[in-house]
């Protein structure tokens, strides 16, 4: 079957780093994708990986490594407002998104 | 309005009501998606319509009834519902439906709460 894996739940002090990691197993891999959801809202997106690598946006990154079949989201300069779930999801060769069960980030002053 | 609007926020109901749930994109996407939302498990795809079709039914019980009237709304009838159905509903959105594109982001909305009793 195919699966996605991430933490349940990470704690991290404001102003530090974190890496949340996402593992999967799919049919196929056409793109991997990071959302955030703060408590009460919209999902929205933060990026997509096709291509192994690293892919910096702003204070946000995420990295593919699609031999390993796994993938990170790495904030820096945390803040509060970074107090959120994160989910992962990867398009499988049907085009299908098979998601994570999300990794709520709680950040500490 | 912008973006993907979904009401009401919060909806109790009882198992015998009957309820719908609304969705309202003004982005000008051309697919909208259903989806359920349990805590700690994954996105649950519900329904998925591309141009007014639907195009996907993912073995949702029959007491989940979804309506497209046009590219811009989207409805979820909802009938005899069960108390495991109580979840958090998202509606989303996207430029095309995902077989177009790899790269087919998805706006969502905030969600309605849905609490069976």
């Amino acid at each position: 079957g195919q699966n996605i894996d991430q933490p349940t739940e990470m704690t991290a002090t404001e102003g530090a780093i974190v890496q949340i990691n996402c593992t999967y197993q799919t049919s196929g891999f056409n793109g991997l994708f990071w959302y955030q959801q703060h408590a009460g809202e919209a999902p929205t997106f933060l990026s997509y990986n096709v291509l192994d690598g690293l892919e910096e946006k702003g204070r946000f990154s995420s990295f593919l490594s699609r031999s390993k079949g796994y993938s990170y989201l790495l904030l820096k300069e945390l803040q509060m407002k970074d107090s959120a779930s994160y989910l992962c999801a990867v398009m499988d060769s049907n085009y299908q998104l098979i998601w994570g069960a999300g990794t709520k980030l709680i950040i500490k002053p | 309005e912008t973006g993907v609007t979904q009401t009401p926020r919060h909806l109790v109901m009882g198992m015998t009501n009957k309820k719908s749930l609304k969705c309202e994109q003004h982005l000008g996407h051309n697919a909208m998606y259903w989806y359920k939302q349990s805590a700690k498990k994954p996105l649950e795809l519900m329904f998925v319509y591309s141009l007014e079709e639907r195009v996907e039914n993912n073995s949702v019980p029959s007491r989940f009834s979804p309506e497209c009237p046009n590219s811009s709304h989207l409805f979820l009838h909802l009938h005899t519902l069960q108390p495991e159905d109580s979840a958090l509903y998202l509606c989303a959105s996207s430029p095309g439906e995902s077989s177009s594109s790899g790269a087919n982001v998805l706006t969502f909305g905030a969600g309605s709460r849905l609490t069976v009793l």
